[in-house]
């Protein structure tokens, strides 16, 4: 199947700061991507949805302040989560859709600690 | 608004046995069908996918079904391994194209003992 990079696949960053997150689909162009949230053994919550070239769509009661998405090109979507606090320590996890077929595919997912 | 439910929310099997996991979705109008499998602390590895003009999948040791008119999909892991102990994941796309966004079951969590 198709490859999907996620980048770094931990952080650990201090309160205040701000953290980008990268992920990049290696073998194919993906008009659209989409990012998540996971918390411990709970399903995956959709935060918003990445479409190169525009602005991206966030699910009601996400931040678009807190949570910059940028899809600059059609193989990279990046998160930032800005002025991070230990709330949004989590597991982030990006996926890159397959337009022929509208497949997706996951990154490794990025775990998030806020100090 | 589509709902997806997975049951059960866990299982434990003996190795070799054969298994069914269940996905139900309450809006039939969808694109297609996605299963997948996460490790923890991993991301999602996809298994099969099923359109929603198709009525099922098969990959190895894997078979998905999916009755549209039903709201139904299952999941049949034939000779279970202990590798095969994981979180299982369905996923319906919405509306009529494949620019929909995915609905996502809670999953069912899998133990296959040695």
């Amino acid at each position: 199947g198709a490859v999907v990079s996620q980048h770094p696949s931990r952080v650990i960053c201090k309160s205040g700061t701000s953290v980008k997150i990268e992920c990049r689909s290696l073998d194919f162009q993906a008009t659209t991507m989409f990012w998540y949230r996971q918390f411990p053994k709970q399903s995956l919550m959709l935060m918003a949805t990445s479409n190169e070239g525009s602005k991206a769509t966030y699910e009601q009661g996400v931040e678009k302040d807190k949570f910059l998405i940028n899809h600059a090109s059609l193989t990279l979507s990046t998160l930032t989560v800005t002025s991070a606090h230990p709330e949004d320590s989590s597991f982030y996890i990006c996926s890159a859709k397959l337009g022929r077929t509208g497949e997706l595919f996951f990154g490794e997912g990025s775990r998030l600690t806020v100090l | 608004k589509q709902e997806v439910t997975q049951i059960p929310a866990a299982l434990s099997v003996p190795e070799g046995e054969n298994l069914v996991l269940n996905c139900s979705f309450t809006d039939s109008a969808i694109y297609n069908l996605q299963w997948f499998r996460q490790d923890p602390g991993k991301g999602l590895t996809s298994l099969l996918l099923i359109q929603s003009s198709q009525r099922e999948q098969t990959s190895g040791r894997l078979n998905a079904s999916l009755d549209k008119s039903s709201g139904r999909s299952t999941l049949y892991i034939a000779a279970s391994q202990p590798g095969d102990s994981a979180t299982y994941l369905c996923a319906v796309s919405g509306g009529n194209t494949n620019a929909g966004k995915s609905t996502f079951g809670d999953g069912t969590t899998l133990t296959v003992k040695p």
